[in-house]
């Protein structure tokens, strides 16, 4: 996997700083929604999911909260690590019972300064 | 548990050619759904298999087909490339579908000359 697109939004945070993603999701009948990281080479790493029935759910390290009200969806990342360089996209899926497609955000490249 | 794998990793073809990607689910996943990345365009979903069956499709013509087989193995298909085709293809595999956790491959990168 490669960093998407020349024109990425960019987040640059210390090491050991909490780091919050945003993005913003386009059908408002999407029902479930996924956050992925993909690291320089590899294909995209499942991070954390939420269905529209929640607000929020918790992981480790990582929490992602819903608001379906402004169609916004945040990824924060506890404590960042280098590790955690990469390109975070989120993506939604509307009626996965009834043969939903998947769509993608842009992405957001996270850069951890040590 | 051995990963998704995907060959080749590496893909040069001429316009006008046809391609054929394979991809190796998770032992035990009968889904396997596949995708495109671009620069320009991102990440844009192909179509998703589940037990030999095509489930869901995105919005990409006809000459991108997909098969599944009975051990779950996927195979992709472009017809007539054209230089826009060139692409990382990404597969994942999953035990119930794409609204449930995905496993991703390196993917093959595609260069159409």
């Amino acid at each position: 996997g490669e960093n998407v697109g020349l024109h990425l939004p960019t987040l640059s945070v210390q090491e050991g700083d909490n780091s919050i993603i945003n993005c913003a999701y386009s059908n408002s009948a999407s029902d479930y929604f996924i956050w992925y990281k993909q690291e320089s080479g590899k294909g995209p790493q499942f991070i954390i999911d939420i269905r529209s029935n929640m607000d929020k759910r918790q992981g480790q390290r990582v929490t992602v909260l819903l608001n379906k009200t402004v169609k916004h969806l945040s990824l924060q990342i506890a404590a960042t690590q280098p590790g955690d360089s990469a390109v975070y996209f989120c993506a939604e899926i509307g009626g996965y019972n009834q043969g939903g497609k998947l769509i993608f955000g842009q992405g957001t490249e996270l850069s951890v300064k040590p | 548990k051995a990963g998704v794998t995907q060959t080749p990793r590496y893909l040069i073809k001429t316009r006008g050619q046809q391609v054929t990607l394979s991809c190796s689910p998770i032992s035990g996943h009968r889904s396997v759904s596949w995708y495109q990345q671009t620069p320009g365009q991102g990440l844009q979903f192909l179509f998703e298999y589940f037990s030999e069956t095509q489930r869901n499709k995105g919005n990409f013509p006809g000459r991108f087909s997909g098969r599944q087989f009975s051990n779950s193995r996927s195979e992709m298909n472009v017809s007539t490339l054209e230089l826009g085709d060139s692409a990382l293809y990404l597969c994942a595999s999953s035990l119930e579908g794409i609204a449930y956790e995905q496993y991703f491959g390196p993917g093959t990168r595609l260069t159409v000359t």
